[in-house]
């Protein structure tokens, strides 16, 4: 069974602070996306990583996808409240396609 | 291009009623997966499938949940004789053919939440 381990679970800094957020599985994944999901609301794709070693930077965020393909992190750097939100990462599952999603972190940024 | 649509967005029934939820993909898109999302839990796969083909239903519950994606019209989740525990959010997700752009990527749908009094 293919599981992926999201930490921390919550997590509360201040305006300007820098963050990781990490996604491990033992498992090796074809892919691997992060999402970012407000309340109320379905999950929004951020990024998708396919290759070992890859780095994808959207504006202050930076996804880095490991070299053997079973973890992956998401840093920001310089927080601001409109970050706030729940972050999901999720592997494809090579047989079927279907998204394993990680428990998710809860990220607040204080002004 | 419209996103994934899905309704209703709320949707309340009492214990033994039946839940009908709809999902409408991406213009373009075949494939459409569903996912629950219990309260402070993470999304879990239910059922993947193309038209008139269910691919993957390992997740879904074998008792009381259907699903179906006809050659016309959206893809239905069908909870029959619902129970409290079946209280949820429910997202459908789509993604284009295998080969085409962006293929291994889901799009998501805002989701419908089921409450069962």
């Amino acid at each position: 069974t293919q599981l992926l381990e999201q930490s921390p679970q919550f997590l509360s800094i201040q305006e300007g602070e820098n963050l990781t957020v990490y996604c491990n599985s033992s498992s090796v994944f074809s892919s691997l996306q992060w999402y970012r999901q407000e309340p109320g609301e379905g999950p929004v794709l951020l990024v998708t990583v396919v290759t070992g070693g890859e780095v994808k930077k959207l504006k202050r965020l930076t996804f880095q996808f490991g070299d053997a393909r079973k973890d992956s992190s998401l840093h920001i750097t310089a927080a601001q409240p409109g970050d706030t939100g729940l972050y999901l990462c999720a592997g494809i599952s090579s047989n079927t396609g279907k998204l394993i999603f990680g428990q998710g972190t809860t990220l607040q940024v204080k002004p | 291009n419209a996103g994934v649509m899905q309704n209703p967005r709320h949707l309340v029934r009492r214990r033994g009623q039946e839940a009908r939820l709809r999902c409408s993909p991406m213009k373009g898109h075949s494939h459409v997966y569903w996912y629950r999302q219990l309260p402070e839990e993470g999304l879990k796969f239910m059922v993947y499938l193309q038209k008139e083909n269910i691919i993957d239903e390992s997740g879904m519950p074998k008792e009381r949940f259907s699903a179906e994606f006809p050659k016309e019209g959206p893809s239905i989740l069908r909870i029959q004789q619902v129970v409290r525990g079946d209280s949820a959010a429910y997202f459908c997700a789509s993604s284009p053919p295998v080969g085409q752009r962006e293929w291994n990527e889901q799009f998501f749908g805002p989701g419908t939440r089921l409450t069962v009094l």
